[in-house]
Parts: structure tokens; C-alpha cells; sequence
């Protein structure tokens, strides 16, 4: 299965605390994005960190890459009651150049 | 611009209904895609369409489901009859032709009693 996992599946801090998750995946990738999923909202693309990429930024996101151990996290800093959602990170499928493959997500709870 | 609009938001039904969700995709994409997220698991790829072709089956996940796409425009999901494990929330995307960039919808969520 080229099905990403993340870690932990699920966390709580308190506002204004960083936030940090993690993914694994199994196969070569071009690109690996990272998706939020608010109750109600569906699903939020949040930033996409291409394979010769190590480190980007955007506003409170940061997101690492490393393709030797197949593995990405997302670090969300001074976190927001706002910020509670479940967050996946998702790759193409290697047989696809449409199909998503999506993790099974962390539920990250801030607390006010 | 118009984003991916998905009806109902939520809908209820009892075991053996039958539901059908919609999904109106950003104008001009031609690519339509549905996936769905159950019992708090990941989110699985369900199929994809171009236009009004099916191109990609390969996740539906089995012959209660139906997906459609008459005149390459908005998209229906019919689940029918419904069981208990379909319950879970119902993504639908688009994008364009060429290019990247899927832009998901806001989900259907539905539940099965």
C-alpha cells in the first residue's frame, strides 16, 4: 500500500502552543501535500512541498520533507482554537497522475 | 469564482433508503473526482471523471453505488440501498484539464440508521 500514516492520530494543546504532526509514506513521490478537514468545511488544500524541496513555509505552517526516509511533518506554531480540525497529508498515486492517496490523519483539539 | 459545492451538507437515512449526493464542480474543470472518508478513517479515492466519461472506478466500492455525469457538468452519487457502513463523509473535487490543482468541496456527511 503506498498509503501515507500519521503521528499521532490524535492531539491536544493549549492555544498558543506548536503543534506538530507527522506522515510516512511508502513510495517515490513528485510531491506531497498536506489538507485540513474542519467539521463543516470539508477539505482545506494547506500547502504542497514538492520532492526536491526540504523545508516550506506558509504564515503559521511549516512543513518538512524528507524523501530518504520517506517521511513529512507539519509544524503549526503558535497554535489557534481555529486550528482544531483533522489534518491528512496526501501523495499521488504512483500509477495515477490524478488519484490522492490520503493518511489516516491526526485530530488535533486546541484548547482555549 | 464559484468553489465545489456539494448538497445536501448532511443527510440521515434509514438502512435500505436510498441517497443520492450532488456535487457542482468549479466551472470549467473537466475533471470531477469523488472520495469518501468513513468511520473516522482515511479518505479513499471513490472514481474519477472527465467530462462525462468514467475514467477511474477502481474505488467504488461495490454495486450500490452509482456515480453520474450527464453532460460533463454537475456530478450525482446514488447509494442504494444504503447500509449502516456507508456512513462517513462524501468528498467530491475538481480540477482542470491540465494543470494542478484539485479544489475539494465541503463534503456530504451522511449517516445511516
Amino acid at each position: 500500500s503506498q498509503q501515507g500514516e500519521e503521528d499521532p492520530q490524535a492531539l491536544s494543546i493549549q492555544e498558543g502552543e506548536n503543534a506538530t504532526m507527522n506522515c510516512s509514506y511508502k513510495t517515490s513521490i513528485n510531491n506531497l501535500q498536506w489538507y485540513r478537514q474542519n467539521s463543516g468545511r470539508g477539505l482545506v488544500h494547506l500547502i504542497l512541498i514538492r520532492s526536491n524541496e526540504r523545508e516550506k513555509h506558509s504564515g503559521r505552517l511549516r512543513v518538512t520533507l524528507d524523501t530518504s526516509k520517506k517521511s513529512s511533518s507539519l509544524l503549526i506554531t503558535a497554535s489557534r482554537a481555529a486550528d482544531t480540525a483533522s489534518y491528512f497529508c496526501a501523495t499521488l498515486d504512483v500509477d495515477s497522475s490524478y488519484k490522492l492517496i490520503f493518511g489516516s490523519g491526526t485530530r488535533l483539539l486546541v484548547r482555549p | 469564482e464559484a468553489g465545489v459545492t456539494q448538497f445536501p451538507s448532511h443527510s440521515v437515512i434509514e438502512k435500505g433508503q436510498t441517497v443520492t449526493l450532488r456535487c457542482d464542480p468549479i466551472s470549467g474543470h473537466d475533471n470531477l473526482y469523488w472520495y469518501r472518508r468513513v468511520m473516522g478513517k482515511e479518505i479513499k479515492f471513490l472514481l474519477h471523471f472527465v467530462k462525462e466519461s468514467k475514467q477511474d472506478e477502481s474505488g467504488m466500492p461495490n454495486n450500490r453505488f452509482l456515480a453520474e455525469r450527464t453532460g460533463g457538468t454537475y456530478s450525482t452519487l446514488k447509494v442504494q440501498p444504503a447500509e449502516l457502513e456507508d456512513s462517513g463523509v462524501y468528498f467530491c473535487a475538481s480540477s482542470p484539464l491540465t494543470g494542478n490543482g484539485y479544489t475539494f468541496g465541503s463534503g456530504t456527511r451522511l449517516t445511516v440508521v
